[in-house]
């Protein structure tokens, strides 16, 4: 039973440059959050996406921008990278009805030059 | 926003102590969830809490759901090396679907 994954591991980018990642779900998940986590910190939830739509977003620019599949995969695009854009992004994949449990992707390392 | 707010925020600690750690709230959960994380990796949950009151165990941890639902306790007995890492708390605010989580408590385990 895979769990939650996600690509690329590693990225390096520069200011201003434009950055896609991905991630699939559990098996059986069909809801995916995407957060931010700084260093030192805990993750900050962006957004959720359900049935292809985005069900509730936090407090992020619109530069953070979105997509689910219909296999339930989903990407998070950012566009214009800031310094401060630079952190590990994670994935967490849930059943759509559950308000609750997330199961986290080992995240994207995301560097901003 | 709603916050979540861990102690303590580090804790070295021998192997083989117990350990406790809890995470307090502005505004009430109806879920409570416990996680670690360890270096290059994402959260791995531990314990899901549902019910004020409730005391549930997953091998050598136990949490509890406060009553008051503002809180939440995390107790680790008979610490080992591999417990070392970062533990969180976290919960969706009422008709939210998002994660909100505490900044952690940081475990180090002294052989």
């Amino acid at each position: 039973d895979a769990g939650v994954t996600q690509s690329p591991t590693h990225l390096i980018k520069t200011r201003g440059q434009q950055v896609t990642l991905r991630c699939s779900p559990k098996s059986g998940h069909d809801t995916v959050s995407w957060y931010q986590q700084a260093l030192g910190q805990g993750p900050q939830f962006i957004f959720q996406y359900y049935e292809e739509e985005e069900r509730q977003r936090g407090n992020f620019p619109d530069r953070f921008s979105g997509h689910q599949f219909p296999n339930y995969s989903s990407e998070l695009n950012v566009n214009a990278l800031l310094l401060g854009d630079s952190a590990l992004y994670l994935c967490a994949s849930s059943f759509g009805t559950q308000n609750g449990e997330q199961f986290f992707g080992p995240g994207t390392r995301l560097t901003v030059l | 926003g709603q916050q979540l707010n861990q102690s303590p925020q580090s804790m070295f600690i021998q192997e083989g102590e117990d350990v406790s750690m809890n995470c307090t709230s502005s505004s009430i959960f109806n879920t409570w969830l416990w996680y670690k994380q360890e270096p290059g990796e994402g959260p791995v949950l531990l314990i899901a809490l549902y019910k004020a009151g409730e005391l549930t165990s997953n091998g050598r941890l136990t949490a509890q759901f406060g009553i008051t639902r503002k809180d939440s306790f995390l107790n680790i007995s008979a610490s080992i090396p591999s417990d070392v890492g970062i533990y969180f708390c976290a919960g969706p605010g009422a008709g939210s679907y998002q994660l909100t989580f505490g900044k952690g408590t940081k475990l180090s385990v002294i052989p």
